[in-house]
């Protein structure tokens, strides 16, 4: 069975430009979440979709969007980057949104914003 | 608001022997589930164990069990016989049953195996 899939793995954009990352859950998974990860601040929350519906979000700026599709396949938006957008994104899936304890990660896209 | 503590930036070990990274959380709701992630320099997390707060027992899953202390609020996890491939950084997370289900990470902890 494949794993969750992101790309592209490697990002490099100039402040003020938007940028989409990809996330591909395993089959039949039908929940995906997005985390942040900095040196400054740790893993972060970002948001979650379940069957195509936004249930959960972080606390970050409206910047960030998402959305998912009837595959399950997500993505997440940055628009207007900033330096400090710079960081590893990850992308979990788990097999339902609500009961199901076991969240899966993909190798993450790594964003570098100059 | 829930809260993860992880207090051992870095730790070491010797090859073959046991190590035990700390985590302490904060929640007041009932029902919950506390995780174990490896990542190594690579990036990716991977999954190592989870322990869910009505569970009596504690979790192993082969060479890694989860010391479990309900009261103490407290979940280390417990690597046995440390091989090379076991340096990486560890994150302990929590997770709530209810609300919003996302992970609430710790801030991790570096496991350096010496050979």
């Amino acid at each position: 069975k494949a794993g969750v899939t992101q790309t592209p793995r490697y990002l490099i954009k100039t402040r003020g430009q938007q940028v989409t990352l990809s996330c591909s859950p395993i089959s039949g998974h039908r929940s995906v979440s997005w985390y942040q990860q900095t040196p400054g601040q740790g893993l972060q929350f970002l948001f979650e979709y379940f069957s195509e519906t936004q249930r959960n979000k972080g606390n970050f700026p409206g910047r960030f969007s998402g959305r998912q599709f009837s595959n399950s396949r997500s993505e997440m938006n940055v628009s207007t980057l900033e330096l400090g957008d710079s960081a590893l994104y990850l992308c979990a899936s788990s097999l339902v949104g609500t009961g199901g304890y076991e969240q899966y990660f993909g190798p993450g896209t790594r964003l570098t914003v100059t | 608001a829930q809260k993860i503590t992880q207090t051992q930036p870095g730790m070491f070990v010797q090859e073959k022997e046991a190590v035990t990274l700390d985590c302490t959380y904060d929640t007041s709701d009932p029902s919950y589930g506390l995780f174990w992630y490896k990542q190594p320099s690579s990036g990716e997390m991977i999954f190592l164990i989870y322990q869910g707060s009505y569970d009596q027992q504690n979790a192993t899953e082969g060479r890694y069990s989860l010391n479990f202390q309900k009261a103490r609020k407290s979940a280390n996890l417990v690597i046995s016989a440390s091989q090379l491939g076991d340096s990486a950084m560890y994150f302990c997370a929590l997770k709530m049953d209810t609300g919003r289900r996302a992970l609430t990470f710790g801030s991790g902890t570096r496991l350096q195996v010496q050979p």
